[in-house]
């Protein structure tokens, strides 16, 4: 168990929906990443949160947004979803502010777009 | 070309070999990272290291730092132990980014 955890685990639902994945970061960890990765691909690195403030980010469509919250945990919405949205989507915390940290991962949110 | 580079993509072995994965990178790095993400999808961090050598159970991870290249050994390996195993750099050192290889797939038959 790696003290981070995802929720939902499975989500399915229609193109052009909203959905909204959520994560809570290992007790102490600041930092919080999401990545997408989808069938057969690597991680796509998404968006990078630090004490509740956006550091840095990636290839993320205009219609994800993310947060994070003064708990630390941290939410990606997703809305206008397309076929194209199928993935896992994983959160990973670090204590670190950049990447010297260790980065711990949940089990990851399986979006399935119909 | 990627910055991380592994090899082989994928992998079959029968239980109880020694098996070996190469990750190979490019870039000026200021760790290394091995990950399994498991078939159900989860994925566990299994070693940060940024020089020599680091020991786990059965896994072994090696890192030569002139020679930009890393290797995960698994003793002795099991039908456990099939999985993708994934490896990352920090890179550039001092930012927020870590790049992934896109995984060697492993299968340990019985």
């Amino acid at each position: 168990d790696s003290g981070v955890t995802q929720t939902p685990k499975h989500l399915i639902t229609a193109t052009g929906q909203r959905v909204t994945l959520r994560c809570s970061p290992r007790s102490g960890d600041l930092s919080v990443y999401w990545y997408q990765q989808s069938l057969d691909q690597g991680l796509q690195f998404l968006i990078h949160y630090y004490n509740g403030e956006e550091r840095a980010k990636g290839n993320i469509l205009e219609r994800f947004s993310a947060q994070q919250f003064p708990d630390l945990h941290s939410e990606l919405n997703l809305s206008s979803l397309e076929l194209g949205d199928s993935a896992l989507y994983f959160c990973a915390s670090s204590e670190a502010s950049l990447n010297t940290g260790e980065l711990f991962f949940g089990e990851g949110s399986r979006l399935t777009v119909l | 070309k990627n910055e991380v580079e592994q090899s082989p993509q994928n992998l079959t072995a029968q239980e109880g070999e020694f098996i070996t994965i190469n990750c190979s990178y490019s870039v000026g790095i200021s760790a290394l990272h091995w990950l399994q993400q498991h078939p159900g999808g989860g994925i566990v961090s299994l070693f940060m290291l940024s020089s020599g050598k680091k020991k786990h159970g059965r896994l072994i991870a090696t890192i030569n730092i002139q020679e930009k290249h890393s290797s995960l050994h698994i003793t002795a390996s099991h039908p456990r132990d099939s999985a993708v195993y994934i490896c990352a750099v920090s890179s550039p050192s001092g930012t927020y980014k870590y790049i992934f290889g896109t995984g060697t797939r492993l299968k340990v038959l019985a």
